[in-house]
């Protein structure tokens, strides 16, 4: 089945912990893609990547960091997490940049 | 400033009738638009991409993308109770950076 995974889908942490939320796609997909929504605010990028080694910030990459290894693997990295990061992120992949883009099912993130 | 724009809602529409969601975009040069439908709480679903002006039809959906007034709208016929979330619209803009821009949604509820 083609699907984006992400791990964890639920986590409560707390300020200063590093933490890492690994998303995965088994669609050979280039373009991958990192969102974190908040109440009122939508959809908002912080990262995406058009291929292996090729990352580009996005709205809002401030706090996060972003590596792409390998074709199927995009993790989110919170160095130092702070509760203004508390929000709901989604991974996302498409065949190519200009594709509809495939959603994993959320993370939900609460930073204490 | 790329933007696409949305009606925040919420739309109430009788259970059968049709419900109207329009969005409208700044970017003259967008080629790609995509209608998204996400429930509480879970990720975006594809429903609709639409790449040409004109109508577009699938099953009880129909997108409208006219171009030269730089609107896309999707049209749900014969509205059920379990088309009741929130639909997001977004556009792939002209210039090359590979980043989505995202309408902030329209909830719809389909009273029975």
């Amino acid at each position: 089945e083609a699907q984006v995974t992400q791990n964890p889908r639920y986590l409560i942490t707390v300020t200063g912990k590093k933490l890492t939320v690994t998303c995965s796609q088994n669609m050979n997909h280039e373009y991958m893609s990192w969102y974190r929504q908040d109440p009122g605010l939508g959809l908002r990028q912080i990262y995406y990547s058009m291929n292996v080694e090729v990352t580009d910030k996005g709205d809002v990459p401030e706090g996060y960091k972003v590596s792409r290894k390998e074709k199927r693997n995009f993790p989110l990295i919170l160095e130092s997490p702070s509760p203004n990061q508390t929000s709901l992120y989604f991974c996302a992949s498409s065949a190519y940049g200009d594709q509809p883009q495939h959603f994993g099912d959320g993370t939900r993130l609460s930073i204490l | 400033q790329k933007e696409v724009e949305q009606n925040s809602g919420p739309l109430s529409v009788p259970e059968g009738a049709i419900a109207s969601l329009n969005c409208t975009y700044s970017d003259r040069g967008s080629q790609s638009f995509f209608w998204y439908r996400q429930y509480s709480g879970k990720s975006p679903e594809l429903i609709m991409s639409i790449y040409s002006n004109g109508d577009k039809e699938d099953g009880r959906f129909t997108a409208q993308l006219n171009k030269a007034s730089q609107y896309v709208s999707l049209l749900i016929r014969d509205s059920q109770p379990s088309d009741s979330a929130t639909y997001l619209c977004a556009a792939f803009p002209s210039d090359s950076n590979y980043q989505l821009i995202w309408g902030a949604g329209t909830k719809l509820i389909i009273k029975p």
